[in-house]
């Protein structure tokens, strides 16, 4: 069964440093990825997606994340972090080719100190 | 073109009641899922939907939990008979194609 680790439960950074979230999966094949943002109270917004092709992905709010099929990883960066960027982030996965459900990782939860 | 739309935001029932969760897709996607967030965990995966048919409903408890998308009107989750272990958010997430999924605000369901 495919299954998805996000390592770092709590990460704290400063305004204006950089940053990058871990993501890695575990499955057959290379699926679909996917990374969102949750507010405190809130739905996810989903910040960009990997199918195919390129593998640096670029989202909104300045995210990018880099697909690296030789470690299983899809990380998520930001070369630097804004206030409004604290919240938490999910990195999911789902098989390619059919529409299916979404496997989600534990999250990580940023905050960012001014 | 509006998001997905749930409702209500807030639930809150007793024990043995029932709670009916309600869930709007974004218009033009017949795609739609159900899935579950407890108190700081991950979202696990209850149901998926097309228009009228159950898709994939592995992730769904064998009793108590059903779920619905009728050729009219929104998706419906609805629990009978609600424990406390159903306290939890809900979020519903719609797609045009099946692949990139689109959440809803959620429904917070307590239980008291």
């Amino acid at each position: 069964a495919q299954s998805v680790t996000q390592p770092d439960i709590h990460i704290t950074v400063s305004e204006g440093a950089s940053l990058e979230l871990r993501c890695n999966y575990s499955y057959g094949a290379t699926p679909y990825l996917f990374w969102y943002v949750q507010s405190p109270g809130q739905g996810l917004q989903l910040l960009l997606k990997y199918f195919s092709g390129d593998t640096l992905v670029q989202g909104i709010k300045g995210f990018e994340a880099e697909f690296k099929r030789s470690q299983s990883s899809f990380n998520l960066r930001k070369p630097s972090v804004h206030w409004s960027d604290a919240a938490e982030y999910f990195c999911a996965v789902a098989p390619t080719g059919t529409a299916s459900k979404l496997t989600f990782g534990t999250g990580t939860r940023l905050q960012v100190t001014l | 073109n509006a998001g997905v739309m749930q409702n209500p935001r807030h639930l809150v029932r007793r024990r043995g009641q029932e709670a009916r969760l309600r869930c709007s897709p974004m218009k033009g996607h017949s795609h739609v899922y159900w899935y579950r967030q407890l108190p700081e965990e991950g979202l696990k995966f209850m149901v998926y939907l097309q228009k009228e048919n159950i898709i994939d409903e592995s992730g769904m408890p064998k009793e108590r939990f059903s779920a619905e998308f009728p050729k009219e009107g929104p998706s419906i989750l609805r629990i009978q008979q609600v424990v406390r272990g159903d306290s939890a958010a809900y979020f519903c997430a719609s797609s045009p194609e099946g692949a990139t999924q689109y959440f809803g605000p959620g429904t917070r369901l307590l239980v008291l």
